[in-house]
């Protein structure tokens, strides 16, 4: 069983400045994804990032990087230059990695996240 | 591209009526999913199908069932509707690589009260 825990349910931050999203999990799997998943009002579940929890090197998208820390658990999400259309709810999940196409995505509760323009 | 698309998107039911939610996503991918959103939660899965063929519980699958109609649809049927089923429905799809799933991609929701 895998449980993913966001402990900040709101963040705010200044447009143009860098953001900190928390996220810290538990899981009995040996190999896992962890992700973050933007919902902005439109409702659309939105995938920002991906890491698999075997590689070392913390992924990065555009303005988008994690900090994985897996002997701790934890895999936050760090925003650089924030714009206004970052605004969302953010959802920290994990699967873990089957051999029959079978993972199933256990979610955090979500951290809303506003731009201060 | 369409990916994945639900219908309905809003729906309104009374305590025992009966309701399916459609989903069909046309990327040929194996696996789906149906999770619920309730507000100050996140998603929650309700049942999944890893291929053509085959369904199985998530993690809250009472009051519900769930048809794959082939490899591009997922049905989701609510017997008998009940207040505790309001919620935001989603539906999503994946594919099976050598080292897991991809992402899942994720429908638009179904907003469903029951009132």
């Amino acid at each position: 069983a895998q449980t993913v825990t966001q402990s900040q349910p709101e963040m705010s931050v200044q447009e143009a400045e860098t953001v900190t999203l928390s996220c810290t999990y538990d899981t009995s799997e040996s190999d896992y994804y962890l992700f973050w998943y933007k919902q902005p009002p439109s409702r659309q579940m939105i995938l920002v990032i991906r890491q698999e929890a075997y590689k070392q090197q913390n992924a990065t998208e555009n303005r988008f990087s994690v900090n994985f820390q897996k002997a701790a658990k934890s895999f936050s999400l760090k925003i650089s230059d924030s714009q206004l259309g970052d605004a969302a709810m953010y959802f920290c999940a994990t699967n873990p990695i089957s051999n029959f196409g079978n993972e199933k995505l256990t979610f955090g509760t979500g951290t809303r996240l506003t731009i201060i323009p | 591209n369409a990916g994945v698309t639900q219908t309905p998107k809003f729906q309104v039911l009374k305590t025992g009526q009966s309701m399916t939610l459609q989903c069909a996503q046309d990327m040929n991918h194996n696996s789906m999913y149906w999770y619920r959103q309730d507000p100050g939660m996140g998603l929650r899965l309700i049942y999944y199908s890893a291929s053509e063929g085959t369904t199985d519980k998530g993690e809250v699958p009472n009051g519900y069932n769930v048809s794959r109609l082939n490899k591009r649809e997922f049905s989701l049927r609510l017997e008998s509707a009940a207040p505790s089923q309001t919620s935001v429905y989603f539906c999503a799809s994946s594919e099976y690589r050598a080292r897991g799933n991809q992402p899942q991609h994720f429908g638009d929701g179904t907003r469903l009260s029951i009132l």
